[in-house]
């Protein structure tokens, strides 16, 4: 049950894209297409961004989009703004009831 | 629309125990799985425990295993999390959260438990 690696922090003007990794292992993120995203304001409760590795929940700006790799997983968030300044969680399911968070990644929106 | 509501955290010296509950609505509770998870201050996210929609199946994380049980009362929407022998590591914002087709989905804002002497 280690936790997924992601990158502490990335930034972006507004307008630009920005990808940031979700790095597992063959036993969550290789095995299983259910790899999801959350964004989090501190002090609310965390938001699903992405689900099943690219789908994005109703509702959910097509700005974010999701995929993955063999054992990776990324997000990307494209026409950044302002609001998109949040702290974002990978989560990947990891059989029998279990799920493996990753440390979370902080945008900054320059 | 979904809601899950925490409480029961508060302050609590190490060696004690509390009693979290989540309360949920807004969707057919007894078909869900309900999780806990958890955020020590500084850190990350940490999945804790599960139980399944009907309460006969349960689910730990190797780091509460033996100190945390998960139970819920399908008749009140409401899971509780029991944690025992509470050590200075267990302090964190404890979130209960819904899941769908094993994707967690729905989060409360949760409840901070802090354990300190």
């Amino acid at each position: 049950q280690s936790a997924l690696t992601q990158p502490a922090s990335v930034s972006g003007s507004p307008g630009q894209s920005i990808t940031f990794s979700c790095s597992g292992t063959s036993s969550d993120v290789g095995t299983y297409n259910l790899v999801s995203w959350y964004q989090h304001h501190p002090g609310k409760a965390p938001k699903l961004m992405i689900y099943e590795g690219s789908k994005r929940p109703s509702g959910v700006s097509n700005r974010f989009s999701g995929s993955k790799s063999g054992n990776t997983a990324s997000l990307t968030i494209s026409g950044l703004q302002a609001e998109d300044e949040a702290d974002y969680y990978c989560c990947s399911y990891a059989g029998a009831n279990t799920w493996v968070f990753g440390g979370g990644t902080k945008v900054t929106v320059l | 629309e979904v809601q899950l509501l925490e409480s029961g955290g508060g302050l609590v010296q190490p060696g004690g125990s509390l009693r979290l509950s989540c309360t949920a609505s807004g969707f057919i509770f007894s078909s869900h799985a309900v999780t806990w998870v958890r955020q020590a201050p500084g850190k990350g996210l940490e999945w804790v425990s599960a139980i399944t929609g009907g309460g006969g199946t349960t689910y730990y994380a190797d780091s509460v295993k033996g100190r945390f049980t998960i139970s819920r009362d399908n008749s009140k929407n409401t899971v509780s999390l029991v944690i025992n022998s509470l050590r200075v590591e267990d302090t964190a914002l404890y979130y209960c959260a819904k899941v769908t087709a094993s994707t967690v989905d729905y989060w409360g804002q949760g409840t901070l438990v802090t354990v300190s002497s």
